[in-house]
This record gives structure tokens, C-alpha cells and sequence, in this order.
């Protein structure tokens, strides 16, 4: 069965501090995968989506990046932390279903 | 520009009560609608999709073009259903814009 996996569960960086958060699927192939931010009052907002290796689209500018190195492999990045940047981040993949989103359990990050 | 709007940040019903949570939604296309819920200590995970028509835990939603709307019913509320919920639209690519969410809790 597929599962998703996210690490840290949770950060604290102080602000200026560079930043990695990954996220790996198992049991399925050439997954679209996505990184979502969940902070208080607004929803989740949808940061990045990626359809292949190397693939990358923003959905918006923002002081984050991210990279798919591998087929089932998803990395957020930050050179600098800014105080913004504290919130929920979730990682999801789909395949065929349209809309229909796994997600997997979140990272915490709080920026100090 | 794609758009969800839960109004409601917070829902209270008490056990038995029926239970609606409103999705309103901006597309220019044929839309294309979900419901999401975050149940506590739980990832969040899809309840249900407007094109199956399903009801999943008694839940029902149906999508009224006329009035952009996508609202989430249920005739007797359970405590059990007490979570977060999350309106979303699917944009290209399989994209989800999602709304701010709603918390229901019900009340025993």
C-alpha cells in the first residue's frame, strides 16, 4: 500500500537559518506531488506542485523553494528563514483521481 | 481567478442536530469540488467528491452552479464528526485550492 512519510515532525529555526524539509512516497510510481502551508486564519495554501523529476511549479513567490530529486522524493528548501515562514507544512502526492490527495502527517516549523 | 470561501471559521451543533457547512466557490470553468476533513490527531483526508454523487458517514454535498455553492450536510450529527473541514476546487495539474476550513463540534 502507498504511505507518505514527512520529516521533521517539528522545527524551530531561528530566523536567518536555511532550511530543508522532505517528504517520500512509497508503493506507488511518477506520483504528482505537492507542498502545501497551512497557516492560522488562512487554509492551505498550495506553495509548490511537481508532475515529474526535476519538475517544479510555484504557485507563489515566496522566500521558498523546492526540488524533486527522485521519482517519489520532495524537498522544501530555504536559504533564510524569515518570521513568515512559520506555519503548518504539509506534503501530498495523487496519480490518476483527479483532486484526490494523500497527505501526509506535517511539519511543524516555528521560526524564532 | 479559482477561489473557495468557507464562512464560517466555527461550528457548533449539538448531537442529533442536522448540520450544514457552507462552500462557496469562483471558477471560471467546470468546476470540479471536494470536501477534505482533519479529524483530531489525524492527516487530513478526502471525505468526499461532488462528480460521485456519494454520501460518506452520512454526509452529502451537491453542487449548485446557479448559486457557486458546495455545501456539506448532514441530517443527525454524531460527536464523532467533530474535525476540521476543508472545501476544495481542483485547479490544472490536479491542484487543490482550498478553502479556510471549518471546525465542527459537536456537542453531546
Amino acid at each position: 500500500s502507498q504511505t507518505i512519510h514527512q520529516w521533521p515532525a517539528t522545527l524551530v529555526q531561528p530566523v536567518g537559518s536555511p532550511l530543508s524539509l522532505e517528504c517520500t512516497v512509497e508503493g506507488t510510481s511518477n506520483p504528482n506531488l505537492y507542498w502545501y502551508r497551512q497557516a492560522a486564519g488562512r487554509g492551505l495554501q498550495l506553495l509548490f506542485y511537481s508532475v515529474g523529476i526535476g519538475q517544479i511549479s510555484s504557485e507563489v513567490p515566496q522566500n521558498l523553494s523546492a526540488s524533486r530529486p527522485q521519482d517519489r522524493q520532495f524537498i522544501l528548501s530555504s536559504k533564510k528563514l524569515l518570521l513568515s515562514d512559520s506555519g503548518f507544512y504539509l506534503c501530498a502526492w495523487s496519480v490518476q483521481r483527479p483532486g484526490e490527495q494523500y497527505f501526509g502527517p506535517g511539519t511543524r516549523l516555528t521560526v524564532t | 481567478a479559482q477561489r473557495v470561501t468557507q464562512p464560517e471559521k466555527l461550528l457548533s451543533v449539538f448531537k442529533g442536530a442536522p448540520v450544514e457547512l457552507k462552500c462557496n466557490y469562483s471558477y471560471s470553468g467546470s468546476p470540479e469540488l471536494f470536501w477534505y476533513v482533519q479529524y483530531s490527531r489525524q492527516r487530513l483526508q478526502l471525505l468526499l467528491r461532488h462528480i460521485s454523487r456519494e454520501s460518506i458517514k452520512g454526509f452529502t454535498a451537491d453542487l449548485n452552479k446557479g448559486e457557486t455553492s458546495f455545501h456539506l450536510k448532514k441530517p443527525f450529527a454524531q460527536e464523532e464528526d467533530s474535525a476540521m473541514y476543508y472545501c476544495a476546487l481542483k485547479g490544472g495539474a490536479n491542484n487543490l485550492f482550498f478553502g479556510t476550513g471549518t471546525r465542527l463540534t459537536v456537542i453531546p
